[in-house]
């Protein structure tokens, strides 16, 4: 079955902290992995991945995807307070696309 | 420019009743998907939709509908109610097909009691 995993589910840190977030997936004619950050309601988009060992910088947050080994990585650098909310990585395959559980990150000052 | 919006904010329905929500998508933006999120899950895709036609289909029942328009706007209908569809929808816009950099609206939160 197609799936969409997130690691860990929630995460507590420090401001300034460096954080990593983990999102492996197991599905059929992958198309693109995308990491989305969700503070209320919007999910608000953050990066679209679609080929392997390319890193995605915005700022303080990067991407990487690994199509191998079937996994993406999202991570956040000097961490702030703003930076707390949920992380969802999603997957589309065919006409397809699936949502992990997300992490919740808090960033605590 | 006036982002997704979404309508209503939020919804209370009885069990065994239907509901529509409707979605405006971004100026520009021709396609529009539906997702449905439960407390503590991420969401899950139901449908999307490109120039007027179902161009794909989450894991849902027939229970859910879904239409675009002329102009782009849509909506989702949800027939005989139960309460596991207590959920937050979400619309996304994108100005191509597929769910590339997708934008999303505020939701609905559907309360079925």
């Amino acid at each position: 079955e197609d799936k969409v995993v997130q690691s860990p589910l929630s995460l507590v840190v420090h401001e300034g902290d460096t954080v990593t977030l983990n999102c492996s997936y197991e599905v059929t004619n992958f198309r693109s992995l995308l990491w989305y950050k969700q503070e209320k309601k919007a999910p608000t988009f953050l990066f679209m991945l679609t080929s392997s060992g390319i890193e995605k910088k915005s700022g303080r947050l990067s991407s990487i995807l690994d199509k191998k080994e079937l996994f993406s990585i999202l991570n956040i650098t000097a961490t702030q307070t703003g930076d707390s909310a949920i992380y969802l990585c999603a997957v589309v395959w065919n006409n397809d696309m699936r949502f992990g559980a997300g992490t919740r990150l808090t960033v605590k000052p | 420019d006036a982002g997704v919006t979404q309508s209503p904010t939020h919804l209370i329905k009885t069990r065994g009743q239907q509901v529509t929500l409707r979605c405006s998508p971004i100026s520009g933006h021709k396609s529009v998907s539906w997702y449905q999120q439960v407390l503590g899950q991420g969401p899950q895709f139901i449908f999307q939709y490109y120039e007027k036609e179902e161009r794909g289909r989450g894991n849902f029942p027939d229970r859910f509908s879904a239409r675009q328009f002329p102009n782009y706007s849509s909506e989702l209908n949800v027939n005989a109610l139960l309460l596991g569809d207590s959920a937050l929808y979400l619309c996304a816009s994108s100005f191509t097909q597929g769910f590339a950099e997708a934008f999303f609206g505020q939701g609905t939160r559907l309360t079925v009691v």
